[in-house]
């Protein structure tokens, strides 16, 4: 079976600009969240789709939106950028059903610099 | 608000070597502990643990979890050079629409030859 797959996995954007990242999940998994990750916060939840429904959000300002499609790829969108945005933004999937749903599985992520 | 810690944040130690690395949590509803191993890029999956008391075993890799105590250990005995990464503890909780994991800082463990 395939992994998850990220595009792209570099991106350079300057200040106020907006970026799409796309997810590819496990084929078969139904759920895609969405983290990002910087050297001070750690690993931190941004939001989960679940067929094509948001389930679950994390604290993160509403300049950070996703959808996902019908066929469980999701795209994660940013506006507005700012330099506190860079970050390794991570994406993971999982069947999405109980028990399993919490065994989550991550892409290699898409590095984002914002200058 | 749900918290889950990581000690040592840092750890350093020789091939051959045993490590253990702590995982504490303060969280509603637990559902589940898991442990993650990342190196450069993507977290690999290790074990999902639910049950307090049983052992989950990998090769040199083992974890166990105390609900009651509300931590975790990760240890791997006989370390290698390939053991060198950041090791992650992630909880999820139960309830709801709760389909999230609440990761730790991790554990950065470097094995020297």
């Amino acid at each position: 079976k395939a992994g998850v797959t990220q595009t792209p996995r570099y991106l350079i954007k300057t200040r106020g600009q907006q970026v799409t990242l796309s997810c590819s999940p496990i084929s078969g998994h139904r759920s895609v969240s969405w983290y990002q990750q910087t050297p001070g916060q750690g690993l931190q939840f941004l939001f989960e789709y679940f067929s094509e429904t948001q389930r679950n959000k994390g604290n993160f300002p509403g300049r950070f939106s996703g959808r996902q499609f019908s066929n469980s790829r999701s795209e994660m969108n940013v506006s507005t950028l700012e330099l506190g945005d860079s970050a390794l933004y991570l994406c993971a999937s999982s069947s999405g059903l109980a028990p399993s749903t919490d065994t989550q599985y991550f892409g290699p992520g898409t590095r984002l610099t914002v200058l | 608000e749900d918290k889950v810690v990581q000690s040592p944040l840092s750890l350093v130690v020789h091939e051959g070597d045993t490590v253990t690395l702590n995982c504490s949590y303060e969280v509603t509803n637990f559902r589940s502990l898991l442990w993650y191993k990342q190196e450069k890029k993507a977290p690999t999956f290790l074990f999902m643990l639910t049950s307090s008391g049983i052992e989950k075993k990998s090769g040199r890799l083992s974890s166990i979890l105390d609900k009651k105590e509300l931590f975790s250990i990760l240890n791997i005995t006989a370390t290698q050079t390939g053991d060198s990464a950041v090791y992650l503890c992630a909880v999820a909780i139960s309830g709801g629409s709760n389909y999230k994991l609440t990761f730790g800082k991790g554990t950065l463990l470097t094995v020297n030859p």
